[in-house]
């Protein structure tokens, strides 16, 4: 099956600061998908993007899904952006559907 | 609001004894998901389904059974034959579970399940 990795596995940051975190894939995907986990445990979707660029404000995403992985960026990043952020992919959903470890953020006011 | 509901927040059981976790949506979703997430872990899953009355393994679905008599609902059972139940259980439902653009998953707030 498909394996996802996810990188830095952890990351601080000062209140302000931008930062990437990436994601691969060890083989083509057609649903990838962003999500973020609050400190309470809700996941919320950021976003669906199995290829090319997509901007949400202070966030955005790119995917290059000939090199088989994708990037999510964070600018001017604020408290409440802490929590960990997990990327998943595969094919529809169901068991071709992985989620990466995570990379834990943690902003510092 | 429409949204995924789950209950309880919080469960405790004692060892051999089958616990039933609930998992509603008011989304009109086609696709329903149960995931486990261990402590520092990604999430994996266990069961899912895409329609009443189906639904299929995920990658560790010995020791949990499902149901899906109604649209809404998605109930998992963690039988006393899971051998390490304690953990975060998180429900998901999308809109058709094929996959596309407009079948991003939506997340229930979960239940923390610990074995005593």
């Amino acid at each position: 099956g498909i394996q996802v990795e996810q990188s830095p596995p952890d990351l601080i940051l000062q209140e302000g600061a931008n930062s990437t975190l990436r994601c691969n894939f060890s083989d083509s995907v057609n649903n990838l998908q962003w999500f973020h986990q609050n400190p309470w445990g809700q996941l919320i979707n950021l976003f669906y993007i199995p290829s090319g660029t997509k901007q949400n404000g202070r966030l955005s995403a790119t995917t290059v899904a000939t090199e088989r992985y994708s990037l999510l960026y964070i600018s001017s990043s604020q408290t409440t952006d802490s929590g960990v952020y997990f990327c998943a992919g595969g094919y529809n959903y169901g068991q071709n559907f992985v989620f990466g470890p995570g990379t834990r953020l943690s902003v510092l006011p | 609001d429409g949204g995924i509901t789950q209950s309880p927040k919080y469960l405790f059981r004692k060892e051999g004894q089958n616990v039933t976790l609930s998992c509603e949506q008011n989304l009109n979703h086609d696709a329903m998901y149960w995931y486990r997430q261990d402590p520092g872990q990604g999430l994996r899953l266990i069961y899912y389904s895409q329609i009443v009355n189906d639904f299929q393994k995920g990658d560790i679905a010995e020791g949990y059974s499902v149901s899906r008599e109604k649209k809404e609902s998605f109930p998992l059972t963690v039988t006393s034959a899971q051998k390490n139940p304690t953990a975060f259980y998180l429900c998901a439902s999308s809109s058709t579970g094929t996959g596309g653009p407009t079948d991003t998953q939506y997340f229930g707030p979960g239940t923390r399940l610990t074995v005593l």
